[in-house]
């Protein structure tokens, strides 16, 4: 079984639809979850950071963790095309040791 | 300069050749990682150092033997290697604090390898 789990895709859909990305995982000792958006030719850049079980909400962006089933998700609402990018699940135990999922490639069309 | 930069952005190397990808980081961090990208599959994380001493060698193969000679600057040596070794390699930096913070890595734009 891999550490983590994400589906790659690719996911498309139509500008001012609801996005629902999705990671699973293994290793309980994981505390720090974090979703990262890679743009097209350029590195990873974090997008949305979560502490433990719970939700947070940035603008259009929606980050839940539940620690009891292993799960977490990123929502993205009324998506734009700007949004077109892979987003990568990532997360940590301890202060070095970053896991990442394989990254789930999202189009969103106009 | 700003961030983590990478050079150079592609190389096309054969199986014989000798090369060498370079990383800087203007973060002012002490932690600077190599990670490997594949399409598909995770990032995979090859080495970490922090305050320019090797805290983590994730089995990579020893035709890749990185240095690290400050908490600047971050080398990939690259030697013999094989056609599976394709891939973008990613520099990282972060400024661990082992505290209640994220420990977020600060990417660079990648190297994008191709091994003929």
């Amino acid at each position: 079984q891999k550490e983590v789990e994400q589906d790659p895709g690719p996911l498309s859909v139509p500008e001012g639809a609801i996005v629902s990305l999705n990671c699973t995982y293994s290793n309980s000792a994981f505390q720090y979850f974090m979703w990262y958006r890679q743009y097209s030719r350029k590195g990873p850049e974090l997008l949305m950071y979560t502490y433990s079980s719970g939700n947070k909400e940035d603008g259009r962006f929606t980050a839940q963790v539940d620690k009891s089933s292993k799960y977490i998700s990123l929502f993205i609402r009324d998506s734009q095309p700007s949004d077109s990018a892979t987003y990568l699940c990532a997360m940590r135990a301890g202060p070095n040791d970053m896991r990442f999922g394989a990254g789930t490639r999202l189009t969103v069309k106009p | 300069e700003t961030g983590v930069t990478q050079t150079p952005r592609h190389l096309v190397m054969g199986m014989t050749n000798k090369k060498s990808l370079k990383c800087e980081q203007h973060l002012g961090h002490n932690a600077m990682y190599w990670y490997k990208q594949s399409a598909k599959k995770p990032l995979e994380l090859m080495f970490v150092y922090n305050f320019k001493e090797q805290t983590e060698n994730n089995s990579v193969p020893s035709r890749f033997s990185p240095e690290c000679p400050n908490s600047s600057h971050l080398f990939l040596h690259l030697h013999t290697l094989q056609p599976e070794d394709s891939a973008l390699y990613l520099c990282a930096s972060s400024q661990p604090t082992g505290g209640f913070d994220t420990g977020e890595l600060f990417f660079g734009e990648g190297s994008r390898l191709t091994v003929l």
